[in-house]
Order: structure tokens, then sequence, then C-alpha cells
């Protein structure tokens, strides 16, 4: 069965300062992964996603993520923290055998300060 | 604009009654689905229609009931039997080709009376 760890459920940084949000994955076969973001009381948008080409895949707001096989991991960055980019984030993890529905992780908090 | 609409927003539920919360997508996508969020918990699958007229559990399906009349549509029935349905809930559709990342709406939050 696939899953997903999201380690830390809240994580704050200074603006300016670099994001990392972790997320480790186990799946028995080749897997698809996504990072979402969710804003308050909204729905949740994707940032990115790892289709098997490129390990280094680039998102939306400056956000990137490296698809890494050998730790089982697809870690989220950014160089420098925005204010607006406090929210929520979830890494997810496709389960092609089950209608592709997607496994998610309990999500982190990202909190910016000035 | 393309897109998924789910209303209310907002949904209060006495106890012992059915609610419907409704979904709404004029993406053309083939697969819609249903989640619950619920703080620290991330989101759970209820239901999910890969086509029309076709639906399976998810891993959360007790005291829910849903439909797929059409492709544009998949209401989300929460029953009396559901005992704690006080909840974030969430729809998404995908594409149902390729790799099938999901498109959320904006949720519907319901709390009991």
């Amino acid at each position: 069965a696939q899953s997903v760890t999201q380690l830390g459920s809240h994580v704050s940084v200074s603006e300016g300062a670099l994001v990392l949000l972790r997320c480790n994955y186990s799946s028995s076969v080749p897997p698809y992964l996504f990072w979402y973001v969710q804003y308050p009381n909204q729905g949740l948008q994707l940032l990115l996603k790892y289709t098997s080409a490129a390990t280094l895949v680039k998102g939306i707001n400056g956000f990137e993520a490296e698809f890494k096989k050998s730790e089982t991991s697809f870690h989220l960055t950014k160089p420098s923290a925005h204010m607006s980019d406090a929210a929520e984030y979830f890494c997810a993890v496709s389960d092609p055998g089950a209608g592709d529905k997607l496994i998610f992780g309990t999500g982190t908090r990202l909190q910016v300060f000035p | 604009d393309g897109g998924i609409t789910q209303s209310p927003k907002y949904l209060f539920r006495k106890e012992g009654q059915n609610v419907t919360l409704s979904c709404e997508q004029n993406l053309n996508h083939d697969a819609m689905y249903w989640y619950r969020q619920d703080p620290g918990q991330g989101l759970r699958l209820i239901y999910y229609s890969q086509i029309v007229n076709d639906f399976q559990k998810g891993d959360i399906a007790e005291g829910y009931s849903v439909s797929r009349e059409k492709k544009e549509s998949f209401p989300l029935t929460v029953t009396s039997a559901q005992k704690n349905p006080t909840a974030f809930y969430l729809c998404a559709s995908s594409t149902g080709q390729g790799v099938r990342s999901q498109h959320f709406g904006d949720g519907t939050r319901l709390s009991i009376l």
C-alpha cells in the first residue's frame, strides 16, 4: 500500500529565508507525487507534480521539489519565503491501481514571520 | 472560466437529518472525488467516481452516499448514520487520462446544530 509521511506539522521561517517542507513516500510501484497548497477556508491548489520525467520539478510561486528514489523523498523547497506563502501544504502520492485516487500526508502548516 | 463549484459554503445539520452537498464541474472531467478534511488528519477519501453511473467507496464511506447521474455533477449526502459529520468537505475532479492531477473546489464546511 502507498503512503506519505510529512515530517513536521508546523514549520516557521522568516521572510526571505529558505523554505524546506519534507515528504517521504512509500510505494511498491513507481509513484506519481504531488504537492498542493491550501489557504484558509479554500480548496487545494496544485503546486507541482512528479511524473517520472525530470527529477527536479519546478512549480508555481517559485517552489520546486526533487524526487530522490534512494531516499524515497520528495521535499518541497523555495529559496526565499514570502509572507504570502503562509498556508498549509500537502504532499500526495497517486494510486493508479485504485482510480488514481490521491493518498495525502497530514499536511504542514507554514508560518512566515516578517 | 472552467472550475469546480461547491455549494453551499457553510451548512448546518440538525441531529438525525440528512444533508446533501453539491459539487458541479465544467472541466469535462471524467473522474470526481469527495474528501473529508479534519484538523491534523489531512484529506481522507469518502467516494470516487471514474465514469457516469458508477462510483466506488473510499476509505471512510460509512454514513455517506453519492450519485453520479451526470458527468458534471457528483452530490454527496451525509446521512444521519454519520455520527461525527462536522468537517470540511472537498470535491475534486480529474481528467481520467495521463497523469491525473486533481482539481479542487473551495469546499463546504458542515457543522452540527
